[in-house]
């Protein structure tokens, strides 16, 4: 079936800088990818919407200029949280769109800790 | 604009007992996909089932079944004969077809099955 690889599962990062998540479908083209943001014991809140070749569509509410989106091709997707803080410290997963039974397929998700 | 709610935030059960995980939601669309899907602590999302909105027969699948009433706009999950294994977090998450697919996702229900 589909696979979504998302790297890394797990990252430590300084206050201020910045991290980058990347999220790969591997045997299917993903036209369409989401990403999630999810606090502790909390649900996964939808932060953005990319379509290859065009601009992320975000959430209200969420910081375009922080959460830098880019989906230049149809089996890559990267999420960059800039200038991270401790409040930025949450599990982030991405989901692409498939064709199949599933509709979606997620990524193992990154868990982000900043320092 | 869709909308789920899962009321039940934690349930707590002992071994070999049903238990049903409740979902109401919201939609304008008359086209819509809903989903059930199982978070373990590793934090993965695992599909378990996807229907969408002209489906309304009920399906099971081994322990698990599923009751969806477009009247009620529910899609509740009931496991039967719980185990330990099925403590995690269920979600259960709509789409619209006409709202660039995006996954909205519920509060989420903690389940837990204790021996």
């Amino acid at each position: 079936g589909a696979v979504v690889s998302q790297h890394p599962s797990r990252v430590i990062c300084k206050s201020g800088t910045s991290v980058k998540i990347e999220c790969r479908s591997l045997d299917f083209q993903a036209t369409t990818m989401f990403w999630y943001r999810q606090f502790p014991k909390q649900s996964l809140m939808l932060m953005a919407t990319s379509n290859e070749g065009s601009k992320a569509t975000y959430e209200q509410g969420v910081e375009k200029d922080k959460f830098l989106i880019n989906h230049a091709s149809l089996t890559l997707s990267t999420l960059t949280v800039t200038s991270a803080h401790p409040e930025d410290s949450s599990f982030y997963i991405c989901s692409a769109r498939d064709l199949g039974i599933h509709g979606y397929t997620f990524g193992s998700g990154t868990r982000l800790t900043v320092v | 604009a869709q909308k789920v709610t899962q009321a039940q935030t934690e349930i707590s059960v002992v071994e070999k007992e049903d238990v049903t995980l409740d979902c109401v939601y919201e939609t304008r669309d008359t086209t819509y996909y809903l989903f059930w899907y199982k978070q373990p602590p590793s934090g993965e999302l695992v599909f378990l089932i996807r229907r969408n909105s002209f489906d309304e027969q009920n399906e099971i699948s081994g322990r698990y079944s599923w009751n969806f009433q477009k009247s009620t706009s529910s899609f509740n999950f009931t496991i039967t004969a719980s185990q330990v294994v099925d403590s995690a977090v269920y979600f259960c998450a709509l789409s619209e077809a006409g709202n660039t697919d995006k996954l909205i996702f519920g509060t989420g229900t903690r389940l837990q099955v204790f021996p």
